[in-house]
């Protein structure tokens, strides 16, 4: 069976504050992609990146980076200097080997940036 | 601008009544798909297709029916058997090797 899990349901932290947000999978597929994606208040999902299994480097793109750990099966997701527009719902998700494209996704970690 | 448009953005319903939400995409993607999201459970796949004329049930299709008739078109349909249908409920398509982009989502309220 396929999983993830994001242990953390909430997160407050004051602006320019540095925030983990973690992310767990479980899956046998040996290729597979992990995504993040962002939800503001307004609904819709916005696509943060993807990984494949096969690439553990870490990324960076500005303020943003994932650690993409296959030994502890884990892709965390890390705002550098956090702004109060960072607040929003991420959610982590996990697509399989199948062809189908679907994806699994965690329950979710609402972070709130205070001024 | 290519995108997914899901209309409308709010709906409500009277029990026992079945709704259809729309969902519009202008991306030429293969495959579409509808989610659940309730508060504290994350997305949910309702159900997925990957070419017209075709689909297959996610994890909660129980209550719910769609059809794809057009490349461009899945529509969701809310079943009076629905036990619980209030929901935000979005919708997403893709082609393969690319991210799912998702729609503005349409929240169902029945009361």
């Amino acid at each position: 069976a396929q999983k993830v899990t994001q242990a953390q349901t909430e997160i407050s932290v004051v602006e320019k504050e540095d925030v983990t947000l973690d992310c767990v999978y479980e899956t046998r597929d040996t290729t597979y992609y992990l995504f993040w994606y962002k939800q503001p208040p307004s609904g819709e999902l916005v696509f943060l990146i993807r990984r494949n299994s096969f690439d553990e480097q870490n990324e960076i793109s500005g303020r943003y980076s994932w650690n993409f750990q296959k030994s502890t099966s884990s892709f965390n997701f890390t705002i550098t200097a956090s702004q109060v527009v960072d607040s929003a719902v991420y959610f982590c998700a996990l697509r399989g080997s199948s062809n189908t494209g679907k994806l699994i996704f965690g329950q979710g970690t609402t972070l709130q940036v205070k001024p | 601008d290519g995108g997914i448009t899901q209309s409308p953005k709010y709906l409500f319903r009277k029990e026992g009544q079945n709704v259809t939400l729309s969902c519009e995409q202008n991306l030429n993607h293969d495959a579409m798909y509808w989610y659940r999201q309730d508060p504290g459970q994350g997305l949910r796949l309702i159900y997925y297709s990957q070419i017209v004329n075709d689909f297959q049930k996610g994890d909660i299709a129980e209550g719910y029916s769609v059809s794809r008739e057009k490349k461009e078109s899945f529509p969701l349909t809310v079943t009076s058997a629905q036990k619980n249908p209030t929901a935000f409920y979005l919708c997403a398509s893709s082609t393969w090797g690319t991210p799912l982009h998702f729609g503005n989502g349409t929240r169902l309220t029945v009361t």
